[in-house]
């Protein structure tokens, strides 16, 4: 049973244009998410979280959104550039049970100059 | 650098071979996780250490056993493996329950 579903395996955006990677999750008991990016033959890096007593978060070009009744996140990434392409892991804990991290299977994303 | 090592980051082991895969962290952080990505599946947590004391073991095959000597290392040694068990290993560490930071991955393939 699959409690983090990345249901996109991959995207295709133009340069400049928006990129939205979506997530959903099951366990209501998840209290932060968290998004990694990876390139092939590296290991996946920190990119932006949300805690679940927010709704939005922004970092530059990153903003995650969080809608805690639709059991829901988003990545927006904007404007997208050809750097940004990379397979997209959506992670969800609940942090008082430790850092055991429920990741999705990962979108690849491309972005076409 | 990311802060966290793996070596080796390639290797290739018959199913009678014994084998180690090593981390190591370089961020004073106290908890250390080894991780399977198999093809087209989600990351799967393997163990999770916490001033050195195994916290979790998610069910994983004897054939994996995780030794944490200090908060800065952990190895994974490999024994009897199956050939389903080819996939990229991954070590990670965090700061308690903070944001998880991964090393490059040790490619394994079990022939």
């Amino acid at each position: 049973d699959q409690q983090v579903k990345q249901n996109s395996p991959s995207l295709s955006v133009q340069e400049g244009r928006i990129s939205i990677l979506n997530c959903d999750y099951t366990n209501s008991m998840f209290d932060y998410f968290l998004w990694y990016k990876k390139y092939p033959a590296e290991g996946p890096t920190f990119l932006i979280s949300i805690s679940s007593i927010k709704d939005k978060n922004e970092d530059g070009r990153f903003t995650v959104f969080l809608n805690k009744s639709a059991k829901h996140l988003s990545l927006h990434i904007v404007p997208s550039q050809p750097g940004d392409s990379a397979v997209y892991f959506c992670a969800a804990n609940r942090r008082e049970y430790g850092n055991k991290l429920v990741f999705g299977a990962g979108t690849i994303l491309r972005v076409k100059s | 650098e990311t802060g966290v090592t793996q070596t080796p980051r390639h290797l290739v082991m018959g199913m009678t071979n014994k084998k180690s895969l090593k981390c190591e962290q370089h961020l004073g952080h106290n908890a250390m996780y080894w991780y399977k990505q198999s093809a087209k599946k989600p990351l799967e947590l393997m163990f999770v250490y916490n001033f050195k004391e195994q916290t979790e073991n998610n069910s994983v095959p004897s054939r994996f056993s995780p030794e944490c000597p200090n908060s800065s290392h952990l190895f994974l040694h490999l024994h009897t493996l199956q050939p389903e068990d080819s996939a990229l290993y991954l070590c990670a560490s965090s700061q308690s329950s903070g944001i998880a930071f991964f090393g490059q991955g040790t490619r394994l393939t079990v022939v």
